[in-house]
């Protein structure tokens, strides 16, 4: 079935990095445009990051621009978020998501990224 | 940056009652708005679709309505599973935006 998982969250410090991952299945990956959209804990949905079907265009929120790299590997159906310079404010759930028509049809399940020191 | 307002920020219905919500656009978004569900702990799903179009599998209970930069999501009888939060969001300029969502609460 159609599916988005994702992975590599967890506990990490201020000013370090961290890569999640996304792998996509059940439908043809390269053919979306792929976004990530996070939550903060108790808050609403704040987008963070689109990318094009092929990669070749990328868009960021203001709050991770320069900070964060969306990139996707078509051949690995996979979805990628590099996350560098990390503030405690970035602790949320991050969930990738398809785009369809505008909207996002598919979420996956959603991975947890915590910054503490 | 366009912003999306959402009211009421909580809704207090009985199951069985009509839920009314809104989101408002600070400017025309067309009919580039899209509403999501999200239950605790889980990932939202999307319920409507360029304003009014229904998303695959989402019951008849559940309408969208408006364009330009006043939107309405209308549950017309309450179920139990429906006590959520709702959001809605637009992709018609600019960075996409979600507003800031509406709980529906059971009374």
């Amino acid at each position: 079935q159609v599916q988005l998982v994702e992975s590599g969250g967890g506990v990490v410090q201020p000013g370090r990095s961290l890569r999640l991952s996304c792998a996509a299945s059940g439908f043809t990956f390269g053919s979306y445009e792929m976004h990530w959209v996070r939550q903060a804990p108790g808050k609403g949905l704040e987008w963070v990051a689109l990318i094009s079907y092929h990669g070749s265009d990328k868009y960021y929120a203001d709050s991770v621009k320069g900070r964060f790299t969306i990139s996707r590997d078509n051949s690995k159906n996979t979805l990628y978020l590099q996350m560098s310079s990390l503030r405690v404010d970035d602790t949320a759930v991050y969930y990738c998501a398809r785009e369809q028509d505008w909207a996002f049809d598919i979420w996956g399940q959603g991975t947890t990224v915590t910054v503490s020191s | 940056e366009i912003v999306l307002t959402q009211s009421p920020a909580t809704l207090s219905l009985r199951p069985g009652e009509r839920a009314t919500l809104s989101c408002r656009a600070s400017q025309t978004v067309s009919s580039y708005l899209a509403w999501y569900q999200q239950r605790p702990g889980q990932a939202p799903r999307l319920l409507i679709n360029d304003a009014s179009r229904r998303a695959t599998g989402i019951p008849a209970r559940f309408s969208g309505s408006g364009s330009g930069t006043d939107f309405t999501l209308t549950i017309s009888s309450l179920e139990p599973e429906d006590f959520a939060v709702y959001y809605c969001q637009q992709r018609s300029s600019g960075p996409l935006t979600f507003g800031g969502g509406t709980k529906v609460e059971i009374k």
